[in-house]
């Protein structure tokens, strides 16, 4: 089956700096989901790629689907403490969505 | 906002129970999903729906069955429960123009004595 790469799989950072975290595949997918899970919570999706290239904001969150389509990346700016969390990335080609492992970020206030 | 819930945010059953998982979404969305999600193995699909009484199995549909019976409701059944079930459900749901955009619900954590 299709396999998701993600990392790191866990950031500790200084609340006000920024973060990166990226997924890559084998293969070859139409579309990229990044999605945010909290403890005890179903994951919630925060921004959705649909177009090589694409570059998407949500706020302070930018995420953008990798030109190869097989890799996608997403970055926080000024991170802040709510933003901890587990942050997934999805990647599909038809109706299933593989998902990576997770990056678990902690912020230090 | 897409609204999918999910009738237990906590469950405990004994072995051998027969458990029904329900969920429900209000953006009449076609597509339906079943997850769980375990530590380290992050999220396995279970079964999915595409159509009210269509159902296609996932990647570990063994032990489960589910029930589309409208479109806004996915049930997921565990027959006879067994402790390698503990864990956490997740259902998500998708519209047909954007069947890979899944909206998931806040999770059933279900443990099996």
């Amino acid at each position: 089956g299709q396999q998701l790469n993600q990392s790191p799989q866990s950031m500790f950072i200084q609340e006000g700096e920024d973060v990166s975290m990226n997924c890559t595949s084998s293969s070859i997918f139409n579309t990229w989901l990044w999605y945010k899970q909290e403890p005890g919570e179903g994951p919630v999706l925060l921004i959705a790629l649909y177009k090589a290239g694409e570059l998407t904001s949500n706020g302070r969150l930018t995420a953008q689907f990798g030109i190869t389509r097989k890799d996608s990346f997403l970055n926080i700016s000024a991170s802040i403490p709510s933003d901890v969390g587990i942050y997934f990335c999805g990647g599909a080609g038809s109706y299933q969505l593989t998902f990576g492992k997770g990056t678990k970020l902690s912020v230090i206030p | 906002d897409v609204k999918v819930t999910q009738s237990s945010r906590y469950l405990v059953k004994r072995t051998g129970e027969k458990v029904f998982l329900e969920c429900v979404q209000d953006m009449d969305h076609e597509n339906m999903f079943w997850y769980r999600q375990d530590p380290g193995l992050g999220l396995r699909l279970i079964y999915f729906s595409y159509d009210v009484k269509m159902k296609e199995k996932g990647d570990i549909p063994e032990g489960y069955s589910v029930s589309r019976e409208k479109k806004e409701r996915f049930s997921l059944i565990l027959e006879s429960a067994s402790t390698n079930q503990t864990s956490m459900y997740l259902c998500a749901s998708s519209p047909r123009i954007a069947p890979d955009t899944q909206y998931f619900g806040p999770g059933t954590r279900l443990t099996v004595l």
